[in-house]
């Protein structure tokens, strides 16, 4: 079945550590996304990827970092630079610029803990 | 700029009875509508979505959803909710040039026996 896979589900972290969410898609799709969940501010959008070797900062890169070396992986690192890294973190993708329906395929989330 | 505004944080509604979740936005140019539903700890599921031509959308599990240009409105409805659908609701716009989405602040519905 195709689809889009993240892990780990959860995640708890010292502060002062890096960790790296991954994100796999079997889907064939150009772009691929990070949103964040927070209780009550809806989603926020992190980075974006619309082809490999390239992507954007969303509303709220400040730190995170990407890569997007394949085209069926995107993994999200949370720095030690974020300073509420607390959450629930989606990946999405979609099947790119220009196609226009702007929808989008999600993963099932990772929740990071900072302890 | 674009943004989307779900006007109701929480709804809570008995089984069997009609809701509607409210959903307002503001864009300059011509928008893709959608609406998503995510159930505890899963990510978010397309119920339906708005692109061109007739303004009534239908979507899963029963639920529609109507575009209101000049109310710049697309309010999500069904007519008999179940149990099952309690979950967290959000709208999202998209201009569509880039796919990318922008959401909602969500709206949970919960439905009690």
């Amino acid at each position: 079945d195709g689809g889009i896979t993240q892990s780990p589900k959860y995640l708890f972290r010292k502060e002062g550590q890096n960790v790296t969410l991954s994100c796999e898609q079997n889907l064939n799709h150009d772009a691929m996304y990070w949103y964040r969940q927070d209780p009550g501010q809806g989603l926020r959008l992190i980075y974006y990827s619309q082809i490999v070797n390239d992507f954007q900062k969303g509303d709220i890169a400040e730190g995170y970092s990407v890569s997007r070396e394949k085209k069926e992986s995107f993994p999200l690192t949370v720095t030690s630079a974020q300073k509420n890294p607390t959450a629930f973190y989606l990946c999405a993708s979609s099947r790119g610029q220009g196609l226009g329906t702007g929808e989008l395929f999600f993963g099932e989330g990772s929740r990071l803990t900072v302890l | 700029a674009q943004s989307v505004t779900q006007l109701d944080s929480q709804v809570p509604v008995f089984e069997e009875a009609p809701v509607e979740l409210r959903c307002n936005y503001s864009s300059s140019v011509s928008v893709y509508l959608f609406w998503y539903v995510q159930y505890p700890n899963q990510g978010l599921q397309l119920l339906l979505k708005y692109l061109s031509g007739s303004t009534l959308v239908k979507g899963i599990n029963g639920f529609e959803a109507e575009f209101n240009k000049s109310q710049t409105s697309f309010h999500l409805r069904k007519p008999s909710v179940h149990i099952s659908d309690t979950a967290e609701y959000f709208c999202a716009v998209s201009s569509g040039n880039t796919g990318k989405l922008i959401f909602g602040q969500g709206t949970t519905l919960q439905v009690k026996p």
